[in-house]
């Protein structure tokens, strides 16, 4: 079936360190793979995302990578910042843009 | 512009009651997404819709149905609601594109059955 599977569930980082979010898909035909912030009590929104065709894409400090051949997606964050603390989801898109989930990340930078 | 607006914000059910979410947007989005928040449980699709009339079932579709008549709103129902609907509710659309695209989320709904 169409799954999501996201790791780790909480991540605490020092601020200034690099954050790594990891993904892993189920169906080999998917094709895009966004992530989305979710900060308390707002909607999510998009930050990056990436597509089949290339393996890396980078935005400042935030960089996706993605192994199609281990159905595996990663979100990069580098030289983390308070304001980097929220809710993190990975997504893929399957079959009729039916687009799923994993469960999240709670990443906390401490000061 | 307002994107996504999600009518109403806030409920409180009975068991039993029935209710109608709406989701409205007017950025001539083809798809539109119903989700539900649930801590640790990440953001879960009950119901899609790739165009106007059409309808597919999600993760959890059972205890939900939806409807989309008009291009630009997709309807959330619960016939007889139960306390394991309390939820945070979040409709989502996107624009056509060969595939993928950005999902713009509405503020949600959060829903409470007693």
């Amino acid at each position: 079936g169409e799954n999501v599977e996201q790791h780790p569930s909480t991540l605490s980082v020092q601020e200034g360190d690099s954050a790594v979010i990891k993904c892993t898909y189920s169906d080999s035909a998917s094709n895009y793979f966004p992530w989305y912030k979710q900060e308390l009590g707002k909607r999510p929104q998009l930050i990056i995302d990436i597509r089949s065709n290339v393996g890396e894409k980078k935005d400042q400090r935030i960089a996706v990578t993605l192994n199609k051949t281990a159905k595996h997606f990663s979100l990069h964050i580098t030289e983390t910042q308070p304001e980097d603390s929220a809710v993190y989801f990975c997504a893929a898109s399957f079959r009729d843009d039916k687009i799923i989930f994993g469960k999240g990340t709670r990443l906390h930078i401490l000061p | 512009n307002a994107g996504v607006t999600q009518t109403p914000k806030f409920r409180v059910l009975k068991t039993g009651q029935s209710m109608t979410l709406l989701c409205a947007q007017d950025m001539n989005h083809e798809y539109m997404y119903w989700y539900r928040q649930d801590p640790g449980m990440g953001l879960r699709l009950i119901h899609y819709s790739v165009g106007e009339g059409t309808t597919a079932k999600g993760e959890v579709p059972d205890g939900y149905n939806v409807s989309r008549l008009k291009k630009q709103n997709f309807l959330l129902g619960l016939e007889s609601a139960a306390p394991s609907q309390t939820s945070v509710y979040f409709c989502a659309s996107k624009g056509l594109a060969t595939s993928g695209g950005e999902l713009f989320f509405g503020e949600g709904s959060r829903l409470t059955v007693l």
